[in-house]
């Protein structure tokens, strides 16, 4: 079945450092592509997405390619800061607002 | 404009009760969604309503139901509590949720439910 592997947590970064989170999916077609990202105490918000193969998703410094050749869609940002430690969630989109998701990966920035 | 609203934020019920969340949309979003988030099985979509019919639903018991409203305001019930429907819920909130390549779904800061 459709399915999102992430890799585990917690990523423990300094500020400043290079981060990525991996992502590979299983899925029949070609699903649309999603990074959330959850504060604590809060729901979702979506950070960037990606619709085809080789688009590239950004927003806030984040980035993120849909790699069709090896079903990735790793999540990258070039210097982290301490407000961005959250849990981070790969997710593909199945139609009807169906999202499966990842099992999160919690980020820890320290100063 | 106003997010996504869930109510309550916070509830414990005990087992066997029922328990009816409540989800009011971004004013002109059509499609209400619903997910299960707990910390065994991750977040797993529960059922997705348009215009107050459901489109699709996830591998939950029948004990799980919801319903929306003309005004696509939406409730979620369970019925007959069990300890693990201890979760946060959490409701989203798209303008169309048609199929094709997925349009955003702005989700609502969630219900905390503790069964005891």
């Amino acid at each position: 079945g459709d399915s999102v592997t992430q890799m585990e947590g917690p990523v423990t970064l300094s500020e400043e450092a290079f981060l990525t989170i991996n992502c590979t999916y299983t899925a029949t077609g070609y699903p649309s592509l999603f990074w959330y990202v959850q504060y604590p105490g809060e729901g979702l918000q979506l950070l960037l997405k990606a619709t085809k193969a080789d688009d590239k998703g950004s927003n806030k410094g984040f980035e993120a390619t849909y790699r069709k050749e090896t079903t990735s869609f790793h999540l990258e940002k070039g210097s982290v800061q301490v407000s961005d430690s959250a849990v981070y969630f790969c997710a593909l989109y199945l139609g009807f607002q169906k999202l499966v998701f990842g099992t999160g990966t919690r980020l820890l920035v320290s100063p | 404009k106003a997010g996504v609203t869930q109510t309550p934020r916070y509830l414990i019920k005990t087992r066997g009760q029922q328990v009816t969340l409540s989800c009011s949309p971004i004013s002109g979003h059509r499609s209400v969604s619903w997910y299960q988030q707990t910390p065994g099985q991750g977040l797993q979509f529960l059922f997705e309503y348009f215009s107050e019919t459901q489109r699709n639903k996830g591998n939950f018991p029948g004990r799980f139901s919801g319903r929306q409203f003309s005004n696509s305001r939406s409730e979620m019930n369970v019925s007959t509590l069990e300890l693990g429907d201890s979760a946060l819920y959490l409701c989203a909130s798209s303008v169309t949720g048609t199929g094709g390549k997925g349009t955003e779904a702005f989700f609502g800061q969630g219900t905390r439910l503790t069964v005891v």
